[in-house]
């Protein structure tokens, strides 16, 4: 199986920091590596596909990097709205599942 | 307009069954696989399993194999959930999502998920 850890699990910003996330996999995923966004009380959404690829409609202040085992997860300028829970996820290998990281929260500072 | 539409709550005794449903529609159901994510309270997300609607090819997590059983009906087109000996540590936030792939078919991921069920299972 493998095995995502995310780093650090809270994180505190002000509006307009940078910050970045960081997610490590236990093996080798090329670049198979997701993010998502997560409110408190709904769904969670996509953010970031193939590890540098933005979905459909997020601000380019996202960004992601990363290939192999070590990927990153920028905001260039947190707004009000980015104060919330992150996650990233492996699309590798189903061997174990698409696992998830255990998520990072981002609080106002 | 795509969508998967969850129940909203289930409550349910230990040791009872439960299958919760994922309605689709406004896209083919059977071009993508759809899955289920668990989140306990306070918790994160945990990956449950994913089936492929066209012929119900189910994969899951070693975390839940044996534990939950995941189905499809293609007259209803609906993904189901389903336990059949119901415990406390089951309840919590159970997603579905589906499963997407870009363009090139090369990456995949969660496109679009469900509002979530609330399963709580207490005496």
């Amino acid at each position: 199986d493998i095995l995502m850890t995310q780093s650090p699990s809270s994180l505190s910003a002000s509006i307009g920091d940078r910050v970045t996330i960081t997610c490590r996999a236990s093996q080798n995923i090329d670049n198979y590596l997701n993010w998502y966004q997560q409110e408190p009380g709904k769904a969670p959404h996509l953010l970031i596909y193939g590890a540098s690829n933005l979905d459909s409609g997020v601000p380019s202040r996202f960004s992601g990097r990363g290939t192999g085992t070590d990927f990153t997860l920028t905001i260039s300028s947190l707004q009000p709205e980015d104060f919330t829970t992150y996650y990233c996820q492996q699309s590798y290998s189903t061997v174990g599942g698409y696992t998830f990281g255990q998520g990072t929260k981002l609080e106002i500072k | 307009e795509e969508q998967l539409v969850q129940p909203g709550a289930e409550v349910k005794k230990p040791g009872e069954s439960l299958r919760i449903s994922c309605k689709v529609s406004g896209y083919n159901f059977i071009s993508n696989w759809i899955g289920w994510v668990r989140q306990m309270p306070g918790r994160g997300l945990e990956w449950v399993g994913i089936i492929y609607p066209g012929d119900s090819d189910a994969r899951y997590s070693p975390s839940f194999q044996g534990l939950v059983t995941i189905s499809a009906d293609k007259s209803t087109t609906t993904v189901y959930l389903q336990w059949t000996g119901l415990r406390a540590s089951d309840s919590a936030i159970y997603y579905c999502a589906r499963h997407g792939v870009d363009a090139s078919k090369t990456w995949r991921y969660f496109d679009l998920w469900g509002h979530g069920t609330q399963v709580t299972v207490s005496s």
